[in-house]
């Protein structure tokens, strides 16, 4: 089983400000790794695939970046609605699919 | 718009079961491959099973294997978890997720853009 590891768990930002959160992988999942947001009491939302592929009706502040081993989600200038937790998972080596334990961008 | 309604979570004692539905529209049903994945309160997402369009293929992860029975009916366009001898550790809300894209094949399997609101399953004594 891949094992996916987020850093940091919390990351405190200001609105306006860039936000980069890490997603390690235990073993290579060469570009087959997904970011989801998740707000409160709601489902998860996929944002990016394929490492760097927005998914529909993402806005651009939001990239994503890395291969093999060592993921980067990037969020150019965090805005209000951006506050939520993250989550990566990997797609490349399953059953089972595999998430990160995610982390919690806070104000 | 794709639409995924899950239903059927409640509280079940230790034991107990329990069987979960997700109705589904907006989309071609049978052609797009389905999961589980469940969440505990406070806690992270896990996935639980895959179900393949034509039921070829039916995964589970290593916490739910020989408990839990995926199935689908793709006349009722409609999902399926029975959970059986249910424990305390699966308390969780339960979301059904659809592929990113139409296809049978595990290799393109694993994106998930739809997904339903949850149905809460609590397993308490």
């Amino acid at each position: 089983e891949i094992v996916m590891t987020q850093s940091p768990a919390t990351l405190s930002v200001s609105p306006g400000e860039r936000a980069t959160l890490s997603c390690r992988a235990s073993q290579s999942v060469t570009t087959n790794l997904a970011w989801y947001q998740q707000k409160p009491g709601q489902a998860p939302r996929l944002l990016i695939y394929g490492s760097s592929t927005r998914a529909t009706g993402i806005p651009a502040r939001f990239s994503g970046s890395g291969s093999g081993t060592e993921f980067t989600l990037t969020i150019s200038s965090l805005q209000s609605e951006d506050f939520a937790v993250y989550y990566c998972q990997q797609y490349n080596n399953w059953p089972p699919l595999t998430f990160g334990g995610g982390t919690k961008v806070e104000i | 718009e794709v639409q995924l309604v899950e239903s059927g979570g409640g509280l079940v004692q230790p034991g107990g079961s329990l069987r979960l539905s997700c109705a589904a529209s907006g989309f071609t049903f049978s052609t797009y491959g389905l999961h589980w994945v469940r969440q505990p309160p406070g806690k992270g997402l896990e996935w639980v099973s895959y179900i393949s369009t034509g039921i070829t293929s039916i995964y589970y992860s290593d916490s739910v294997k020989g408990r839990f029975t995926t199935s689908r009916d793709n006349a009722k366009n409609s999902l399926y978890l029975q959970m059986n001898s249910l424990r305390d550790e699966d308390t969780a809300v339960y979301y059904c997720a659809r592929d990113l894209r139409p296809s049978n094949i595990i290799a393109v399997a694993g994106i998930l853009p739809s997904w339903g609101q949850g149905t809460l399953v609590t397993v308490s004594s």
